[in-house]
């Protein structure tokens, strides 16, 4: 079946210590996004690419980096993860259609910062 | 800024009663999605709406979409504890409107109880 996957779903570093989470379709989307989430909140986007164009939201910190080698992967690099960033982390793809693309979400990765 | 309200935050109930959840909003959208998420998972699409006034059913769950694209409401009948989750919508934005393409913006989210 065609999915998003997200690995590891779980996570654990330490303060500082920089993590990478992955991201991978069978979808074959053009677009793919990284979203933080934290308990019980909406999804908060941090970035997407369309195709290979990187589009970063204005808000997000530059602590959070990311990587598209191809289609199917995405990465989302944590340099020096602090206590706040602790959250659920999601992966979505999508086919860009004038505003009404769907999004896809992978079943994300829960990072937790000691 | 494009805002989208979703009401209500928080909804308790028991096995066998209706209830709506609503998604409203001054902007116009291209589409709405909903999403349902349980504890530890990533949303999983319910549906998705683009035509005003459009009515979309799914088992017990009816969705429909406002005849100008600015609201939807998400009504399930009958509910079961199976239903509980955190149920999300979110709107699609198009350029026209002064959204980033593909984007979507989210309600808060309405998580739901529903004990036997």
């Amino acid at each position: 079946d065609a999915m998003v996957i997200q690995n590891p779903r779980y996570q654990v570093t330490q303060f500082g210590k920089p993590v990478t989470l992955s991201c991978s379709q069978t979808l074959n989307h053009n677009v793919m996004y990284w979203y933080q989430q934290k308990s019980s909140q909406a999804p908060k986007l941090l970035f997407h690419y369309y195709d290979k164009d990187f589009n970063n939201e204005a808000d997000t910190p530059d602590n959070f980096q990311s990587r598209r080698p191809n289609t199917s992967f995405c990465f989302l690099d944590i340099r020096s993860p602090g206590l706040g960033d602790a959250a659920m982390y999601l992966c979505a793809t999508s086919i860009r259609d004038r505003g009404r693309d769907t999004q896809y979400f992978g079943p994300g990765t829960r990072l937790t910062v000691l | 800024t494009q805002l989208l309200e979703q009401s209500p935050q928080f909804l308790s109930i028991q096995e066998g009663e209706n209830l709506t959840v609503y998604c409203n909003s001054s902007s116009v959208f291209s589409s709405l999605q909903w999403y349902r998420q349980e504890p530890g998972e990533g949303p999983v699409l319910l549906v998705t709406v683009v035509t005003g006034g459009e009515v979309k059913k799914l088992k017990r769950l009816t969705f429909q979409f406002g005849d100008a694209r600015k609201d939807s409401s998400l009504h399930i009948t009958a509910a079961q504890p199976g239903d509980t989750g955190l149920y999300l919508c979110a709107g699609g934005l198009n350029l026209i409107d002064g959204g980033s393409q593909g984007n979507l913006i989210f309600g808060k989210g309405t998580k739901l109880s529903v004990k036997p």
